[in-house]
C-alpha cells in the first residue's frame, strides 16, 4: 500500500464550480499536510499548509485534515480557468516529503 | 531574485555515461532535496539534506548520489545512468524543517533522457 493515495483524475469542471480534491494516507506519524499546485512545465508551488485536524481557509481555497480518518482534502470555491493545474497533496515527517500522485484539474470557461 | 536554479534544463545522454545535475539556491536555506517526477507516479524523493555535510535517502535513492559541501549547492550525480532514470527532476529547498519553515521552493526542473 502506498503511503499516500490521491485520485489522479483528470477532473474537468465548469467555471464557478466547487472542486474537491482528496488524499488518504497510511502513516499516522506525518506531521505536516500540504497542497502544492503545479502548472504545466513548471515546478510545484505551495498552496496550502496545515498541521492539525480541522479546516484552514485562504481565499477561495480550504484545506481540511482529518487525522483520525487519515484523510486530507482541498476545496476550491468559485473555480476559475486559471486554477487549471495539477494539484498534489504532500505529507511531511522527519525530513521526508511524500507526495500523492497529483490530480489534474481543468476548469472550462 | 530568490530562486532555486538547476542546470542543465534538458539533457539527453547514453547509458553508462556519468552525469551531474547541479542545483543552487540563493536563499540561505538549510534544507535541500531532489525529486523525480514520472507519469502516474507523482513526485518521489530521491535524497535530501537537512544541513551541510548531512544527507539522507528518500524513497528512491538507488542509482543516485548527492553531496552537500556548501549550503547553497546540492548536486545530483548519476554515476552510470540507465534508461529507467529517464525522468523530470526537481531540486527544492526550504528554510528549515519545522512548521512553515519546511515550505519547499522548487527549481524549474531538468528533463533527462537516457538512451
Amino acid at each position: 500500500q502506498k503511503e499516500v493515495e490521491q485520485d489522479p483524475g483528470p477532473l474537468s469542471v465548469p467555471e464557478g464550480a466547487i472542486v474537491s480534491l482528496n488524499c488518504t494516507y497510511s502513516n499516522s506519524a506525518f506531521q505536516y499536510f500540504m497542497w502544492y499546485r503545479q502548472y504545466s512545465r513548471k515546478g510545484p508551488e505551495l498552496l496550502m499548509y496545515t498541521y492539525s485536524s480541522g479546516n484552514k481557509e485562504d481565499g477561495r481555497f480550504t484545506a481540511q485534515v482529518d487525522k483520525s480518518s487519515k484523510y486530507i482534502s482541498l476545496f476550491i470555491r468559485d473555480s476559475q480557468p486559471s486554477d487549471s493545474a495539477t494539484y498534489l497533496c504532500a505529507l511531511y515527517q522527519g525530513g521526508k516529503l511524500i507526495f500523492g500522485q497529483g490530480t489534474e484539474l481543468s476548469v472550462k470557461p | 531574485e530568490a530562486q532555486v536554479t538547476q542546470n542543465p534544463r534538458y539533457l539527453i545522454t547514453v547509458t553508462g555515461k556519468k552525469l551531474t545535475v547541479t542545483c543552487s539556491q540563493n536563499m540561505n536555506h538549510e534544507y535541500m532535496s531532489w525529486y523525480r517526477q514520472d507519469p502516474g507516479l507523482g513526485l518521489r524523493q530521491i535524497y535530501y539534506s537537512m544541513n551541510v555535510e548531512v544527507t539522507d535517502k528518500g524513497d528512491v535513492p538507488e542509482g543516485y548520489k548527492v553531496s552537500r559541501k556548501e549550503k547553497r549547492n546540492f548536486p545530483l550525480i548519476l554515476e552510470s545512468p540507465s534508461p529507467n532514470q529517464t525522468s523530470l527532476y526537481f531540486c527544492a529547498s526550504s528554510p528549515g524543517t519545522s512548521g512553515i519553515y519546511n515550505e519547499q521552493f522548487f527549481g524549474p526542473g531538468t528533463r533527462l533522457t537516457v538512451l
